[in-house]
């Protein structure tokens, strides 16, 4: 299958910090990508569908001042967490869908801890 | 609105055959998605049913009747690595996929 890349794995910082998590699709060019969080026991959250030279589009309640998605590239999708807070402390996912369509590969996801 | 339904948690026997259930409102559908997520990690897909009937592949199995809005997924001679949770996601018109909350698989020796 398609392969995600998302880097980092891993990150701490300190509160009112940003932060940014990178997305890259390695084998296939996605006009489309997903971010979603999920926290402790429970499912994937849509946050925003990121769009190649366009303007993400973000779910109901997710604060697009806070999280900024950046899709300059066919390949590459950017979520930065600024200010961030110990409540935005969340494991965060990407995904792409080849032609926006069909199964969705995930990237690795980053385990962000806010202190 | 739209929405999935599927069970919080099962529990099943190492060797065993466990059907996790899936039920679907969408506006709308394009198929059905079955992903394995282990703990700390991100979904892997497992299978996708566009058509009624069944598809099989290897130990796993899934479901598909979209006239009841259901689907399942069959696990076969379970191993102590399949606890997982399994998530169910359904395509809508738009090809947005709407995600279920997941079903905790644990295995028992």
């Amino acid at each position: 299958g398609a392969v995600v890349s998302q880097h980092p794995s891993w990150v701490i910082c300190k509160s009112g910090t940003s932060v940014k998590i990178e997305c890259r699709s390695l084998d296939f060019q996605a006009t489309t990508m997903f971010w979603y969080r999920q926290f402790p026991k429970q499912s994937l959250m849509l946050m925003a569908t990121s769009n190649e030279g366009s303007k993400a589009t973000y779910e109901q309640g997710v604060e697009k001042d806070k999280f900024l998605i950046n899709h300059a590239s066919l390949t590459l999708s950017t979520l930065t967490v600024t200010s961030a807070h110990p409540e935005d402390s969340s494991f965060y996912i990407c995904s792409a869908r080849i032609g926006g369509r069909g199964e969705a590969f995930f990237g690795q996801g980053t385990r962000l801890t806010v202190v | 609105g739209q929405n999935i339904d599927q069970p919080t948690e099962m529990t099943a026997t190492e060797g065993a055959i466990v059907q996790i259930n899936c039920t679907y409102q969408t506006s709308g559908f394009n198929g059905l998605f079955w992903y394995q997520q282990h703990a700390g990690e991100a979904p892997t897909f497992l299978s996708y049913n566009v058509l009624d009937g069944l598809e099989e592949k290897g130990r796993f199995s899934s479901f598909l009747s979209r006239s009841k809005g259901y689907s399942y997924l069959l696990l076969k001679e379970l191993q102590m690595k399949d606890s997982a949770s399994y998530l169910c996601a359904a395509s809508d018109s738009n090809y947005q996929l709407i995600w279920g909350a997941g079903t905790k698989l644990i295995i028992k020796p």
